[in-house]
């Protein structure tokens, strides 16, 4: 069974720009979440979805949104980048009903210049 | 609001001694409770978890936790550890019986370092 994808693993990015991070679930798992990681802050919420709908929401400026498709893929988007959005993005995914077992991609690192 | 606290930011161990890493919580209810591994350049994985009932439990590699509820604490342990086991650990806490099944609240995680 294949894990959670995540694309692109590494990007590069300059102040001002926005990016958009795929997350592919684990085959059956309708629930996405995604994590910001920084050594600062450590891991952070960003955002739940599932069924398409926002379930949750962490404490993230408006230049943070995502959303999920029928397929339950997800994706994420940071518009007008500043340099403290650099940061290791993780997106996971879990069974609806599920006890909080979160089954975690490998990242996308995101750098901005 | 919860919130999770691993005292120990860096431990070192030799191979083959024994190990216990410290978490503690705070959380107006029981809360579900979670130890999760991140190795360099990986995603968590989840360790072992915690719902109700048995106090101890046992997770994947060998590791177990226990559950105190009046001190606040699930701390992580290993009884002999091995090199392979060098990482970074994480203690997160999620809203039992709650409707977000995916919103977990981290410490700030501890890194293991494992001498030979």
């Amino acid at each position: 069974k294949a894990g959670v994808t995540q694309t692109p693993r590494y990007l590069i990015k300059t102040r001002g720009q926005q990016v958009t991070l795929s997350c592919s679930p684990i085959s059956g798992h309708r629930s996405v979440s995604w994590y910001q990681q920084t050594p600062g802050q450590g891991l952070q919420f960003l955002f739940e979805y599932f069924s398409e709908t926002q379930r949750n929401k962490g404490n993230f400026p408006g230049r943070f949104s995502g959303r999920q498709f029928s397929n339950s893929r997800s994706e994420m988007n940071v518009s007008t980048l500043e340099l403290g959005d650099s940061a290791l993005y993780l997106c996971a995914s879990s069974l609806k009903g599920g006890s909080g077992e979160l089954f975690f991609g490998e990242g996308s690192r995101l750098t901005v210049l | 609001a919860q919130s999770v606290t691993q005292p120990d930011i860096h431990i070192t161990v030799s191979e083959g001694a024994s190990l216990e890493l410290r978490c503690n919580y705070s959380y107006g209810a029981t809360p579900y409770l979670f130890w999760y591994v991140q190795s360099p350049g990986q995603g968590l994985q989840l360790l072992l978890k915690y719902f109700s009932g048995d106090t101890l439990v046992q997770g994947i590699k060998g590791f177990e936790a226990e559950f105190k509820r009046s001190q606040s604490s699930f701390n992580l342990r290993k009884p002999s550890v091995h090199w392979s086991d060098a990482a970074e650990y994480f203690c997160a806490v999620a809203q039992a019986g709650g409707t977000s099944y995916g919103k977990l609240t981290f410490g700030q995680g501890t890194i293991l370092t494992v001498h030979p």
